[in-house]
């Protein structure tokens, strides 16, 4: 079972350079989030997708973007990397009934901006 | 106010002791509530769910005050295997925030 997959697992970056970070899943869950965490933080929403074609901003989602055009798919793209986003990203998914509340990750994918 | 706070920790309990953190929603739609635990360095993992006064898993007990918006962990008989983050979730129509964390360190 994949499950959630995200890659790359590291990566550095310069400061200006952009990058996408990819997420898929096999579970035909409906929803999906990224999240980052800082060092010593906890995890912070950058956006979320209930469904293809449907996207919606978290708590942090400046410099950032995504889209959602399949279930399975929900990339994040960094455009003009900055060193304020040298984080861990976190993508996550769940089926619409989330009465379990069970939100399956992925195992991180760590950014360094320089 | 933030949608979820946490006790900011960090923890450090003995062996054996109890310990209990508290997190505070600001949703009152909000109809059920999860703890997740976080190693280093790895992803969260659910621990328990909440989706009525309380729950209950052996040494983990989850509560829920609604009146006053919080929920609770209580861990007795500490091991040293349960050092780890615990986050606590409270989803807002499929909005799934998390709070900053209450670090946990259990000395032998």
């Amino acid at each position: 079972n994949a499950g959630v997959t995200q890659t790359p697992k590291f990566r550095i970056l310069k400061i200006g350079q952009s990058m996408t970070l990819q997420c898929t899943q096999d579970m035909n869950h409906n929803y999906m989030y990224w999240y980052r965490q800082d060092p010593g933080m906890g995890l912070k929403l950058i956006y979320y997708s209930v469904g293809a074609g449907i996207t919606d901003k978290g708590e942090v989602p400046n410099g950032y973007n995504v889209s959602r055009s399949t279930t399975e798919d929900f990339p994040l793209r960094l455009e003009l990397a900055a060193p304020s986003q040298t984080s861990v990203y976190f993508c996550a998914s769940i089926t619409r009934d989330s009465y379990t509340g069970e939100l399956f990750f992925g195992e991180g994918s760590r950014l360094t901006v320089l | 106010r933030k949608e979820v706070e946490q006790d900011p920790g960090p923890f450090n309990v003995p062996e054996g002791a109890t310990v209990a953190f508290n997190c505070t929603y600001s949703n009152s739609a909000s109809q059920s509530f999860f703890w997740y635990r976080q190693d280093c360095r790895k992803e969260p993992k659910l621990l328990m769910s909440v989706y009525s006064s309380g729950n209950e898993d052996g040494r983990f007990t989850a509560q829920l005050n609604r009146a006053s918006q919080y929920i609770s962990l209580l861990i007795r008989d500490s091991k040293l295997s349960d050092s780890a983050t615990y986050l606590c979730v409270a989803p807002s129509n499929y909005k799934l925030t998390f709070g900053k964390g209450t670090l946990l360190t259990v000395n032998p």
